[in-house]
C-alpha cells in the first residue's frame, strides 16, 4: 500500500516555507523522501530510520514520529531550485523495499 | 562512475509489440530497483533485485511484464505483448546494503505504446 501525502500541490513565493506530510497504514521501519525536477530522475533528500537516526542533507529538515506513522518534510525559507515533486517512500521493514507515495508539486515562484 | 544507466531514453511501439528495456546499474551496487511512474499512481515498484535475484515480483502488474538480472550489471524488463496503458515512465535504480540506504534513480525510459 502506498503512503498518502498532503498536499498534492503548494504553490509558494521565494522565502516561504512549506510542510509536506506523509502517513502510512502499515508500521513503518524508515521513510525515504526523494525530489524530482520535471522530465529527470529522482534524488535522494534524507531517510528517517526508526529509533531517531537521520541520513540525508543538512539543508533540509524533516520529522518521523513512529507510533504515528507519519512524517513531515519541512522546507524553510524557499528558494526557486526547490521547485519539484517530492516523494516520500515507507519501508516497513528493515530491508530495501520502498514504496513511494504519489507525490506533492511544489512550485516556487519569484 | 556515470551512474545509473537506462536505454532507450525514449520509446514509441505499437499495441501489441515486444518491448524491452535496459539497465545498467552502478558497479558494486548489489540492489537493483525497477519503478514505473505515471500521473495516477505515482511510482510504483514492480520488482527488485539481490545479488542478481528476484526478491520481490508483487508489483509486476500482469503476466506481460517480465524481468531478468543475468549479472551484476544488467538487468532487463520486457512487455509483450504491450499495450497503450503502459505507457508511463519506467526507472531503475540500484543501492548498495541490506539496510536502508539511498538509492540511485537512472534518467529513466518514457514509453508510448499507440
Amino acid at each position: 500500500q502506498q503512503p498518502v501525502q498532503s498536499p498534492q500541490a503548494v504553490i509558494l513565493r521565494e522565502g516561504e516555507d512549506a510542510v509536506i506530510n506523509c502517513s502510512s497504514s502499515k508500521a513503518l521501519y524508515s521513510v525515504h523522501w526523494y525530489r524530482q525536477k520535471h522530465g529527470e530522475a529522482p534524488v535522494f533528500l534524507m531517510i528517517l530510520l526508526k529509533g531517531g537516526e537521520q541520513k540525508g542533507h543538512e539543508k533540509i529538515s524533516a520529522s518521523f514520529n513512529e507510533k504515528k506513522q507519519q512524517s513531515s518534510l519541512y522546507l524553510t525559507a524557499s528558494q526557486l531550485s526547490y521547485s519539484g515533486t517530492y516523494f516520500c517512500g515507507s519501508c516497513s521493514g528493515g530491508y530495501q523495499k520502498v514504496t513511494f507515495g504519489t507525490g506533492t508539486k511544489l512550485q516556487v515562484i519569484p | 562512475d556515470a551512474g545509473v544507466i537506462q536505454s532507450p531514453r525514449h520509446e514509441v511501439t505499437e499495441m501489441g509489440q515486444e518491448v524491452t528495456l535496459r539497465c545498467k546499474p552502478i558497479s558494486g551496487h548489489d540492489y537493483l530497483f525497477w519503478y514505473r511512474q505515471t500521473m495516477m499512481r505515482g511510482l510504483e515498484l514492480l520488482i527488485y533485485f539481490n545479488n542478481n535475484v528476484p526478491i520481490d515480483d508483487s508489483g509486476m502488474p500482469e503476466d506481460r511484464f517480465s524481468a531478468k538480472m543475468p549479472n551484476a550489471s544488467f538487468s532487463t524488463l520486457k512487455i509483450q505483448p504491450s499495450e497503450p496503458r503502459d505507457s508511463a515512465v519506467y526507472f531503475c535504480a540500484s543501492t548498495q546494503g541490506r539496510m536502508n540506504t539511498e538509492a540511485f534513480f537512472g534518467q529513466g525510459t518514457r514509453l508510448t505504446v499507440v
